[in-house]
Parts: structure tokens; C-alpha cells; sequence
């Protein structure tokens, strides 16, 4: 069964310092989504993309944040200079139109 | 804003017992999906109800969703220890984005 991979699993970083995690939504999927999950909190909605543009952000997702589809297959998310709280699980999600996402495994970012 | 509420936030019990998580909000949502998530893993997707009323089965797992779409349910049946994690029930709002529920742990002992 197709599945949304994330690499790396795990990532730790000094504060200041650009991070680039990187997502292989599902092969036929249109619509894609980063989340995130600070430790203990809920899971939140950082942006939308489809049609190789941001269709919809969060207020989290500021200038810090940016999100590109590089070729038919990956999908990355980058902080350009990671702050502590910046620290939390990173989530790949897809879809292919319907409404039920599929998320990846997840990478655990520790900005130190 | 949409907002969806989880109970109980914890649930501990023995292998065997039954038990219902419920997901509740004031706002209509067009689908609720229901997710579990292992610690340091991606929410993995158990189900998506769509209409009013709506009961899906899943072996042990039940889901019901509210007539009035606003709720949703998820009843075990003789709960195992690998029932034991993170249950989260999410909705679309807006386009396309999902929002999460506050979530419930559940812990089953042998």
C-alpha cells in the first residue's frame, strides 16, 4: 500500500541554523500539507499547496517558513533560522482530492 | 474558528472492558475522520464518516457519526493492549485543512 515518506526521522539543530525536511506525498496525490505537534500539544495546520502554489497557511507559518515541490516527487518544508520553539514533530500530509489526508511518519525537530 | 473537544483526555483499562471516546464540537463539519497515533509516529487513519448517522465498523472499532454532524463517536469492544495509543478525531475546515481534536489516551493493560 502507497504510503507518504519523510526523511529524516529525526533532526537536531542549533537555533539560527536552516533546516530543510523533506516529504514523498503519495505518487498520485494533488494536494499537500505540512502539520506539526509540539510534545503533548495538538496536531496544527501550518500550509496547504496545489498546483505548485501555497493555496492556504497558518499564522505560524511566517516569513521564517517556505514550502517547494523541487519535481514530481518530493515536497520540502524549510526554516530558514530554527528558533527553540521551533522544536516539535513535522507531519507530511496528502490527498488526492477526497477528504481524508494520509500523513507520513513524522520528523522529530530539536533546535537546541 | 471550529474547535473540536475530546473525552475523556485519558483512559486506562483492563484487556477485556469496553469503552467509547467522544469527539464533540458547536460547529458542523462536512466529515469527521478518526486517527490513531503511536508515540513518535504519524497519526495513522482508522476512518472517515461523511454522513449524518453514519456507523462504520472496523473488527472491534465502532464509529458513529452525530446526525447533525457536529459529533462523533468511537466505541471498543473487549479491548487489547494493542488498542493502547492516541486516538484523534479530525475535520476539514475551511478549503481543505484538517483540525485535530485535543485527543484521547488510551492504555490497556493485559
Amino acid at each position: 500500500e502507497p504510503e507518504v515518506t519523510q526523511t529524516p526521522s529525526h533532526q537536531v539543530t542549533q537555533m539560527g541554523q536552516e533546516v530543510i525536511l523533506r516529504c514523498v506525498p503519495i505518487s498520485n496525490h494533488l494536494y499537500f500539507y505540512w502539520y506539526r505537534q509540539i510534545l503533548g500539544q495538538k496536531v496544527e495546520f501550518l500550509v496547504s499547496f496545489y498546483n505548485n502554489e501555497i493555496s492556504e497557511k497558518s499564522e505560524i507559518f511566517d516569513d521564517q517558513f517556505s514550502v517547494e515541490r523541487p519535481d514530481g516527487s518530493n515536497f520540502t518544508l524549510k526554516i530558514r533560522s530554527t528558533k527553540l520553539e521551533d522544536s516539535a514533530m513535522y507531519f507530511c500530509a496528502s490527498h488526492r482530492g477526497g477528504e481524508t489526508q494520509y500523513f507520513g511518519p513524522g520528523t522529530r525537530l530539536l533546535v537546541l | 474558528t471550529q474547535l473540536l473537544e475530546q473525552s475523556p483526555q485519558f483512559l486506562s483499562i483492563q484487556e477485556g472492558e469496553n469503552l467509547t471516546v467522544y469527539c464533540n464540537s458547536s460547529s458542523v463539519f462536512s466529515s469527521l475522520q478518526w486517527y490513531r497515533q503511536e508515540p513518535g509516529e504519524g497519526p495513522v487513519l482508522l476512518v472517515t464518516v461523511v454522513t449524518g448517522g453514519e456507523v462504520k465498523k472496523l473488527k472491534r472499532l465502532t464509529f458513529q457519526f452525530g446526525d447533525a454532524r457536529k459529533d462523533s463517536s468511537l466505541h471498543i469492544t473487549a479491548a487489547q493492549p494493542g488498542d493502547t495509543g492516541l486516538y484523534l478525531c479530525a475535520g476539514p475546515q475551511g478549503t481543505d485543512k484538517l483540525i485535530f481534536g485535543t485527543g484521547t489516551r488510551l492504555q490497556v493493560f493485559p
